[in-house]
C-alpha cells in the first residue's frame, strides 16, 4: 500500500527566505506526483504536476523535483511571502487514478 | 458552473443521524471523485466514478458510506448513522476525461463540506 509522508510538518519562516519542502512515498511506481496548495476552508489548488518520466517542474518561484527511485520530491519555494503561508500536500497518483496524498506541511510566513 | 460546487458547506449532525452530501462537478465532467480529509491530515480517497458508474469504491471506510451519481453529473454521498469518527472535511473533485491526471487531466476540487457529528 503507498504510504506517503511530508517533512517538516509545520514552518515559520520570516519572509524573503527560501525554503523547502520534502515529500517521501514508499511505492516508487508512481505516475505522476502533484504539489497542492490548501487555504483554510478552501479546497485543494494543484501548483505542480511531475510525470513519472521528469525530473523536476516550475512554475514563477516555485520549483518541484522528482527522484522516482529514492521516493522523493522536493518543493522549492523561493523569496518567499505572506501569501505563501498555507497548507501544502504532496500527492502520488497510483495505477486506478486516485491520488495518495501526505499530510501536508502547515506554511507561515511571517512579514 | 465555473467550478466545482458543494453543499452543505457546513453540516452539523447528531450521532445516529443520516446526512446527504452533495457535489455538482464542473459541467461535462467525466471523472468525479470523494475524498475524507481529518483535521491535520491529508484527504483520503473515498469512491471514483466514471459517468454514472461507480468504478472504485475501495475507500469507503464501513457500509454506513454510500456514493451515487445516477445521471452522470450531480453525486451525493450518504452517511448512515454518523458516528463521531465520520467528523472530517468531505472533498469532491471531477476531471474532464476519464483516467486521472496521467491521463492528460486536470483535477478540480470542490471547497468541501464540513461534517461535525456531535
Amino acid at each position: 500500500k503507498q504510504e506517503v509522508t511530508q517533512i517538516p510538518a509545520a514552518l515559520s519562516v520570516p519572509e524573503g527566505e527560501n525554503l523547502v519542502l520534502n515529500c517521501s512515498f514508499t511505492d516508487s511506481a508512481i505516475y505522476n506526483l502533484q504539489w497542492f496548495r490548501q487555504d483554510p476552508g478552501k479546497g485543494l489548488t494543484s501548483l505542480l504536476l511531475i510525470q513519472s518520466s521528469q525530473r523536476e517542474q516550475t512554475s514563477g518561484r516555485l520549483n518541484a523535483s522528482l527522484d522516482k527511485s529514492s521516493g522523493r520530491s522536493t518543493l522549492y519555494i523561493a523569496a518567499s511571502q505572506p501569501g505563501d503561508s498555507a497548507t501544502y500536500l504532496c500527492a502520488v497518483e497510483n495505477y486506478g487514478q486516485n491520488f495518495v496524498f501526505g499530510p501536508g506541511t502547515r506554511l507561515s510566513v511571517l512579514p | 458552473g465555473a467550478g466545482v460546487s458543494q453543499s452543505p458547506r457546513y453540516k452539523v449532525a447528531k450521532r445516529g443521524q443520516d446526512v446527504a452530501l452533495r457535489c455538482d462537478p464542473i459541467s461535462g465532467h467525466v471523472s468525479l471523485f470523494w475524498y475524507q480529509q481529518a483535521l491535520g491530515q491529508g484527504p483520503e480517497f473515498l469512491t471514483y466514478f466514471q459517468n454514472e458508474a461507480q468504478l472504485d469504491k475501495s475507500g469507503l471506510p464501513s457500509d454506513r458510506f454510500f456514493a451515487e451519481r445516477p445521471e452522470g453529473s450531480v453525486s451525493t454521498l450518504k452517511i448512515q448513522r454518523t458516528q463521531q469518527e465520520d467528523s472530517a472535511v468531505y472533498l469532491c473533485a471531477s476531471s474532464l476525461f476519464r483516467g486521472g491526471v496521467s491521463a492528460g487531466n486536470t483535477i478540480y476540487f470542490g471547497e468541501g463540506s464540513w461534517l461535525t457529528v456531535v
